[in-house]
């Protein structure tokens, strides 16, 4: 029972430096979204997918990129790592329009020095 | 974007207590969602609320859905040290984007 699985659990990045959060899914959920939690607060939305070939900016989503070529990925990418971006990202499925099918993953936490 | 505010923002208490948390908005919202963030983890979806008034329990817990739609209640019965961690509300929009509170961080001492 796979789920969502995100990839690397941890990272230290420096400033300026580029890298890719990876996030697959193995239950043929066409929605898939990019959340970053900061210290003590709730989850915000950065970008999110309803199926391969459509993105779309959440909340927070400045400083990142993302791509869906595919129905099972959902890759994150920063391009130039800033002190801001230290946060712990979540990546999440879901099967369609009701909230009560998200599910996500441990979580990536990221460190930006 | 909306803005959910829960209270407490933290709670200590003993085992065996009942807790009770809130989450209010100044928006009208057609489903409410409760969410638990263990340690280290995403968050896992506790109770879901779909019409004003509704009253819908999952074993110890029990959560309402405000009759002005505005808000939310999350009770636990008779505490536990595995409740401990963070309890959130959250309402859906389109294409199921989750709009999350500010959070409730429960401690439970023996």
């Amino acid at each position: 029972n796979a789920g969502v699985t995100q990839t690397p659990k941890f990272r230290i990045l420096k400033i300026g430096q580029s890298m890719t959060l990876q996030c697959t899914q193995d239950m043929n959920h066409n929605y898939m979204y990019w959340y970053r939690q900061d210290p003590g607060m709730g989850l915000k939305l950065i970008y999110y997918s309803v199926g391969a070939g459509i993105t779309d900016k959440g909340e927070v989503p400045n400083g990142y990129n993302v791509s869906r070529s595919t129905t099972e990925d959902f890759p994150l990418r920063l391009e130039l790592a800033a002190p801001s971006q230290t946060s712990v990202y979540f990546c999440a499925s879901s099967h369609g329009e009701h909230g009560n099918t998200i599910y996500f993953g441990e979580g990536s936490w990221l460190t930006v020095v | 974007g909306q803005q959910l505010n829960q209270s407490p923002q933290s709670m200590f208490i003993q085992e065996g207590e009942d807790v009770s948390m809130n989450c209010t908005s100044s928006s009208i919202f057609n489903t409410w969602l409760w969410y638990k963030q263990d340690p280290g983890e995403g968050p896992v979806l506790l109770i879901a609320l779909y019409k004003a008034g509704e009253l819908t329990s999952n074993g110890r817990l029990t959560a309402q859905f405000g009759i002005t739609r505005k808000d939310s209640f999350l009770n636990i019965s008779a505490s536990i040290p595995s409740d401990v961690g963070i309890y959130f509300c959250a309402i859906t929009g389109t294409a199921s984007k989750l709009t999350f509170g500010t959070g409730t961080r429960l401690q439970v001492t023996l």
